[in-house]
């Protein structure tokens, strides 16, 4: 079954710093790629969705890639801010193996911006 | 913007009760999801629903859990006699038949005493 992987599982940055977190999944017959952040006891705000067509999106500062052949993508976020700070997760639809038609989730990059 | 909205946003049920977790899906969607992610662990699957029954459905969505659509606007989440580790964020999705982007509520929270 589809299974996804989220590293790091925490980071700590100082302001202004340039990331990138990373989501690998292992079944790439995937139809999307999807990142969410999440705050303290919140819900899911959905911030980047990448078809399984193409290699990338942008929003502001976020910006996300997909390489579907190694079941890889990463989240580049730019100039971070303490605003920033929150829980972002990745989750990919479909898949052959028991993907179907529902999201897997990864378990999450907890990132912390400090001033 | 069209969004998906859940009520209640938190409910505190003692165990063994029954609880309905409600849903108001997109307009235009078609189908429909419940998600739950217990304290500090990973969303997890429930159910799928589209055109009036389960398409697919997890291990965890065992006899205690059901799902409706009573009207043409409601999404129910139905668990019959709640247990302790019942306790999680609930979160309802929907999406259209053609689209492939799950659109999410906010979520229920349930906690169990």
């Amino acid at each position: 079954k589809q299974e996804v992987t989220q590293i790091p599982a925490a980071l700590s940055v100082p302001e202004g710093e340039n990331l990138v977190l990373n989501c690998s999944f292992t079944d790439s017959a995937i139809y999307n790629l999807q990142w969410f952040r999440q705050d303290p006891g919140k819900g899911l705000t959905s911030l980047l969705l990448i078809q399984s067509s193409q290699r990338e999106q942008t929003s502001g500062r976020l910006n996300a890639s997909l390489d579907k052949s190694s079941g890889r993508s990463t989240l580049y976020i730019a100039a971070s801010q303490p605003g920033d700070s929150a829980t972002y997760l990745c989750a990919a639809l479909g898949g052959l193996t028991g993907g179907g038609n529902k999201l897997t989730f990864g378990t999450g990059t907890q990132l912390k911006v400090e001033l | 913007e069209p969004e998906v909205t859940q009520t209640p946003s938190h409910q505190v049920t003692q165990m063994g009760q029954e609880v309905i977790l409600r849903c108001v899906p997109i307009s235009n969607h078609l189908y429909f999801y419940w998600y739950r992610q217990i304290l500090g662990q990973k969303v997890e699957f429930l159910v799928s629903f589209y055109n009036n029954e389960i398409s697919e459905k997890s291990e965890i969505f065992d006899d205690q859990f059901s799902v409706e659509r009573p009207d043409g606007s409601n999404f129910t989440l139905k668990i019959r006699s709640t247990k302790l580790e019942d306790s999680a964020m609930y979160f309802c999705a929907s999406k259209t038949s053609g689209g492939t982007e799950a659109f999410f509520g906010q979520g229920t929270r349930l906690t169990v005493v």
